[in-house]
């Protein structure tokens, strides 16, 4: 069965520090790997999309980074800001699938506080 | 705000009604999916729509019964729902069923 664990479930930081997130999924042939935020009642908004061919994905403060061999991706945010708590969404396009059905983990809940 | 709206934002209703999700996509795509999210569960994809023809259906339950007359619009309609069926409900439009969605901000349903 094809699954996208995420971990932490929830993370509280204080303003500033740098953080990792983690999402690992149980089958390595992938087409992508996708990450998103979703403030509280509200839609996803997509923040970074790595391809099957790439290892890692930057805009602005975050970089996300794929390891499919080992079935690991992870979401790093540099000097967090209150701005930043949201619920994180990793969200998974196995080859083997329908096209554009993604599987999503559960997703961690990060709180800064200022 | 993204291209990708839906009405109503919220949503109240009782368990004998019947009423309807709108969501209208002006990115000019033309594959669109209803996902529903309940408290402390993952994202479950409901129904894919690929230039207006249906795709897929995940088991949903025949109280739930899309409708998409065009590539920008896609509705749920809703008939004698279930406390359980509380959620919020997303809508996400693609790009020739590419894996890169564009989702709405959802509507918060409440069934009484």
């Amino acid at each position: 069965k094809q699954e996208v664990t995420q971990i932490p479930a929830a993370l509280s930081v204080p303003e500033g520090e740098n953080l990792v997130l983690n999402c690992s999924f149980t089958d390595s042939a992938i087409y992508n790997l996708q990450w998103f935020r979703q403030d509280p009642g509200k839609g996803l908004t997509s923040l970074l999309l790595i391809q099957s061919s790439q290892r890692e994905q930057t805009s602005g403060r975050l970089n996300a980074s794929l390891d499919k061999s080992s079935g690991r991706s992870t979401l790093y945010i540099a000097a967090s800001q209150p701005g930043d708590s949201a619920t994180y969404l990793c969200a998974v396009t196995f080859r083997f699938t329908n096209a554009g059905k993604s599987t999503f983990g559960d997703g961690t809940t990060l709180t800064v506080k200022p | 705000e993204t291209g990708v709206t839906q009405t109503p934002r919220h949503l109240v209703m009782g368990m004998t009604n019947k009423k309807s999700l709108k969501c209208e996509q002006h990115l000019g795509h033309n594959a669109m999916y209803w996902y529903k999210q309940s408290a402390k569960k993952p994202l479950e994809l409901m129904f894919v729509y690929n230039f207006k023809e249906q795709t897929e259906n995940n088991s949903v339950p025949s109280r739930f019964s899309p409708e998409c007359p065009n590539s920008s619009h896609l509705f749920l309609h809703l008939h004698t729902l279930q406390p359980e069926d509380s959620a919020l409900y997303l809508c996400a439009s693609s790009q020739d069923q590419l894996p890169t969605q564009y989702f709405g901000p959802g509507t918060r349903l409440t069934v009484l």
